[in-house]
């Protein structure tokens, strides 16, 4: 089975640049979400569309990160302007629902230096 | 509102040490929980999981029961082996709800 794909796998970017960060979820996978990942704040959730409706979007990072699900099997993170402090991995996961057994499954991520 | 916590930042141990980390999680609903492991370079993937209380979950070794009297989940491992290096994320989704809620993970280190 396809798992959860990620790319880039790594991007350097500078100050101010806009970077364009994709996901394809599991095949019939309900649930996405995208998740930034630093050592000192562990997971924090950026987004989360079901069956493509934005569910959540985290307040603390509305105004520079933006997510789209154009279609059910792809999303985009949009960071504008990048800033250092975004030097983070991003993840995205999917996850079939609501069921109490569903998990997510996540990506390799993508690890962001901003310069 | 909902929370797990995990205050163990750091493990370190050494091979064949028993393996105990701390999770406990705060909700009004009726969570199923869960343990992610997450290997250097690599997304966190499902280690195991338990949908009722006072139940066991188990995988690969490691063990986490559901204790609704004392809202905990530890984790832990009779003998651990320097390929358990990886960080382990406590989480919870209640009934009817898609997200996750994470801790905020702990890092365990075996010295050989």
């Amino acid at each position: 089975d396809a798992g959860v794909t990620q790319t880039p796998r790594h991007e350097v970017a500078e100050k101010g640049q806009t970077i364009i960060l994709k996901c394809e979820p599991v095949s019939g996978h309900n649930d996405l979400f995208w998740y930034r990942q630093t050592k000192i704040q562990g997971l924090e959730l950026l987004s989360y569309f079901r069956s493509k409706s934005l569910m959540e979007d985290g307040g603390a990072f509305k105004d520079r990160f933006k997510a789209e699900m154009l279609n059910s099997s792809f999303s985009t993170l949009k960071i504008q302007p990048t800033e250092p402090k975004d030097s983070a991995v991003y993840l995205c996961a999917s996850s079939p629902g609501t069921a109490a057994n569903s998990d997510y499954t996540f990506g390799s991520g993508t690890r962001l230096l901003v310069i | 509102g909902d929370s797990v916590i995990q205050m163990q930042g750091q493990v370190t141990l050494s091979e064949n040490d028993f393996l105990f980390i701390n999770c406990t999680y705060s909700t009004t609903g009726y969570p199923t929980l869960f343990w992610y492991v997450q290997y250097s370079g690599e997304g966190p993937q499902l280690l195991l999981q338990v949908t009722t209380a006072n139940n066991k979950g188990s995988s690969r070794g490691f063990e986490a029961t559901y204790d609704k009297g004392t809202t905990s989940f530890h984790l832990q491992k009779t003998s651990v082996q320097e390929i358990d290096s990886a960080v382990y994320y406590c989480a919870m989704r209640n009934y009817n709800q898609g997200k996750l809620i994470f801790g905020q993970g702990t890092k365990l280190s075996i010295k050989p």
